[in-house]
């Protein structure tokens, strides 16, 4: 089992409509980031947040650091959030250790 | 200005051969990463170096090799391609051991 898990794995839409996608883990973390990878490859760093949550245009990204869990919300999607998005947390101060990714179509 | 740049961006290469993708960061940052990206889209680190140091391999074959002239670069050396490397590659940067993640845009190398 992943130390990282994510759900759903993938998730199609309408346009408009409000989206979560959820990320579960079971190690010790100083921090979870949230990363998007473009159909094109790349990759953006979304948020990285230690507690609480926080806000950017129509993306909130929350955690409870008590209940191991991280969810991802996207407000009146577009089809141009297309995308993988990938849950990441840092294990102690060194690592990276990802999701495998939930793969979000939003259909016009 | 790319924050930080990779090349080659696709890398097609014989069996057996040695490679060199090459990461630049100019973004004053302290680490730097190389990850792997299977054909599952799964992402896992391979190399972690701050200030020119080593500090995480994992468990990656001897065949790869990083090495880092300075802060601001980490080249990623493959000896001895086999299929099974053939993957896209990510190399990151963050200011520090716990900074937010900035990525390059990725090295497709596929090894036939």
């Amino acid at each position: 089992k992943n130390e990282v898990e994510q759900s759903p794995q993938n998730l199609t839409a309408q346009e408009g409509e409000f989206i979560t996608i959820n990320c579960s883990y079971s190690v010790g973390i100083s921090a979870l980031h949230w990363l998007q990878q473009h159909p094109g490859g790349g990759i953006v760093s979304l948020f990285m947040l230690s507690s609480g949550k926080k806000k950017h245009g129509r993306l909130i990204a929350t955690i409870n650091i008590q209940e191991k869990h991280s969810s991802l919300h996207i407000t009146a999607s577009h089809p141009r959030d297309s995308a993988v998005y990938i849950c990441a947390v840092r294990a102690g101060a060194q690592k990276l250790v990802f999701g495998q990714g939930t793969r979000l179509t939003i259909n016009p | 200005d790319t924050a930080v740049s990779q090349t080659p961006k696709y890398l097609v290469t014989q069996m057996g051969n040695d490679k060199s993708i090459k990461c630049e960061q100019n973004l004053g940052h302290d680490t730097m990463y190389w990850y792997k990206q299977d054909s599952k889209k799964f992402l896992k680190i391979m190399f972690s170096y701050n200030n020119k140091e080593l500090i995480i391999n994992e468990t990656v074959p001897n065949r790869f090799s990083p090495k880092s002239p300075d802060k601001a670069h980490l080249n990623l050396h493959i000896n001895s391609l086999e299929l099974g490397d053939s993957a896209v590659y990510f190399c990151a940067s963050s200011q520090d051991l716990r900074g937010r993640a900035f990525f390059g845009q990725g090295t497709r190398l596929t090894v036939v």
